[in-house]
């Protein structure tokens, strides 16, 4: 059975930090993985987005890397601002029960401090 | 070009009332996945559609819940009795193929309370 653990559950970093944030899958048969946000009462951002044969994305301050082999992605925020302050989701695709479907992770909730 | 549109945003329902959640997929997809997310969880997987089949329910409660998308107009999540176990945030998302290396686009949720 696939499961996805976030670490860490909650995150306080000070304006201007370069942070790291940890997923962790234990099933390496993976379709695809992606990264979302999500704001307090708001629906689902989608951030980056790692196909099973790629080992990173980069989109502006964000980068996220895949290490299938070691079950292992990490997303990657430059220069964060108060504006980043979100949980954010990583989510592994894969074949269960004979269709995709999406298996999320708790989530890591970010605050960035002014 | 919408997004996944879901409405309502907010329902508020009395113990062992219906609640039904609508969602629109975004143009040209056909496949819908309903999940929930308990306060304080992660997103859960419900449900997965295609146009008139219901594809996996390997996610749904035994009773009181069930989903359809129809021919024509929304996919539907009915829930039926609500109990408070049921308020949560329930997301609907959408891709243009089963295996699309897109990934899905999700809507931002119906937040049901039941009171």
């Amino acid at each position: 059975k696939q499961e996805v653990t976030q670490i860490p559950a909650a995150l306080s970093v000070p304006e201007g930090e370069n942070l790291v944030l940890n997923c962790s899958f234990t099933d390496s048969a993976i379709y695809n993985l992606q990264w979302f946000r999500q704001d307090p009462g708001k629906g689902l951002t989608s951030l980056l987005l790692i196909q099973s044969s790629q080992r990173e994305q980069t989109s502006g301050r964000l980068n996220a890397s895949l290490d299938k082999s070691s079950g292992r992605s990490t997303l990657y925020i430059a220069a964060s601002q108060p504006g980043d302050s979100a949980t954010y989701l990583c989510a592994v695709r894969r074949v269960t029960s004979g269709t995709y479907k999406y298996i999320f992770g708790t989530g890591t909730r970010l605050k960035v401090l002014a | 070009n919408a997004g996944v549109m879901q409405n309502p945003r907010h329902l508020v329902r009395r113990r062992g009332q219906e609640a039904r959640l609508r969602c629109s997929p975004m143009k040209g997809h056909s496949h819908v996945y309903w999940y929930r997310q308990l306060p304080e969880e992660g997103l859960k997987f419900m449900v997965y559609l295609q146009k008139e089949n219901i594809i996996d329910e390997s996610g749904m409660p035994k009773e009181r819940f069930s989903a359809e998308f129809p021919k024509e107009g929304p996919s539907i999540l009915r829930i039926q009795q609500v109990v408070r176990g049921d308020s949560a945030a329930y997301f609907c998302a959408s891709s243009p193929l089963s295996d699309s290396f897109m990934g899905y686009t999700f809507g931002s949720g119906t937040r049901l309370t039941v009171v």
